[in-house]
């Protein structure tokens, strides 16, 4: 049963335009939450993280977006740019998991030259 | 910087055959995962470790173990590899699990 959901297999984007990614969960304990950028044939590396005490965080041209009452958490990529091409995890974790990640099953951003 | 490093990278196995696969960490990091990536499934915990000489079950941890003898690397062991093991492994360290992890670049294991 999957814990963490990316319901969006893919996403195709204009450069210079928004990426927003999104991500749901189910376990309303979880409180700790991640990105993580993949290109093909590399492992994952953390983009960004968000805890549930706060409902945005951002670097740079990211941020993250938090809906507890939701279960819901969106990455913005602003502005998008042909390097973001790549598929995007998030990732959820919290006491009752043992700290445990539980990661989602990706979207993969296409960003148009 | 060497970062998280995983042997070997690729691999084809028939049914039955074992296998060992290494993850290697230079950041001195007390945490170590073992996940696969399967199609539509995301990646899952297979098993972890909270230190050295500690392992612990994850997610999916059936048809694999694990050993931690020293605190740098992480074995993944198939003792009798099945079609359903066919996947990619990725290893990770995290110095203390609580925040993001150092992932290695994979291992596309096929049993054929």
């Amino acid at each position: 049963d999957q814990q963490v959901k990316q319901n969006s297999p893919s996403l195709s984007v204009q450069e210079g335009r928004i990426s927003i990614l999104n991500c749901d969960y189910t376990n309303s304990m979880f409180d700790y939450f991640l990105w993580y950028k993949k290109y093909p044939a590399e492992g994952p590396t953390f983009l960004i993280s968000i805890s549930s005490i706060k409902d945005k965080n951002e670097d740079g041209r990211f941020t993250v977006f938090l809906n507890k009452s939701a279960k819901h958490l969106s990455l913005h990529i602003v502005p998008s740019q042909p390097g973001d091409s790549a598929v995007y995890f998030c990732a959820a974790s919290g006491r009752s998991t043992g700290n445990q990640f539980y990661f989602g099953t990706g979207t993969s951003l296409t960003v148009i030259p | 910087n060497a970062g998280v490093t995983q042997t070997p990278k690729f691999r084809v196995l028939k049914t039955g055959q074992s296998m060992t696969l290494l993850c290697a960490q230079d950041m001195n990091h007390e945490y170590m995962y073992w996940y696969r990536q399967d199609p539509g499934m995301g990646l899952r915990l297979i098993h972890y470790s909270v230190g050295e000489g500690t392992t612990a079950k994850g997610e999916v941890p059936d048809g694999y173990n694990v050993s931690r003898l020293k605190k740098q690397n992480f074995l993944l062991g198939l003792e009798s590899a099945a079609p359903s093991q066919t996947s990619v492994y990725f290893c990770a360290s995290s110095p203390d699990g609580d925040y993001g992890y150092t992932f290695g670049s994979g291992t596309r294991l096929t049993v054929v």
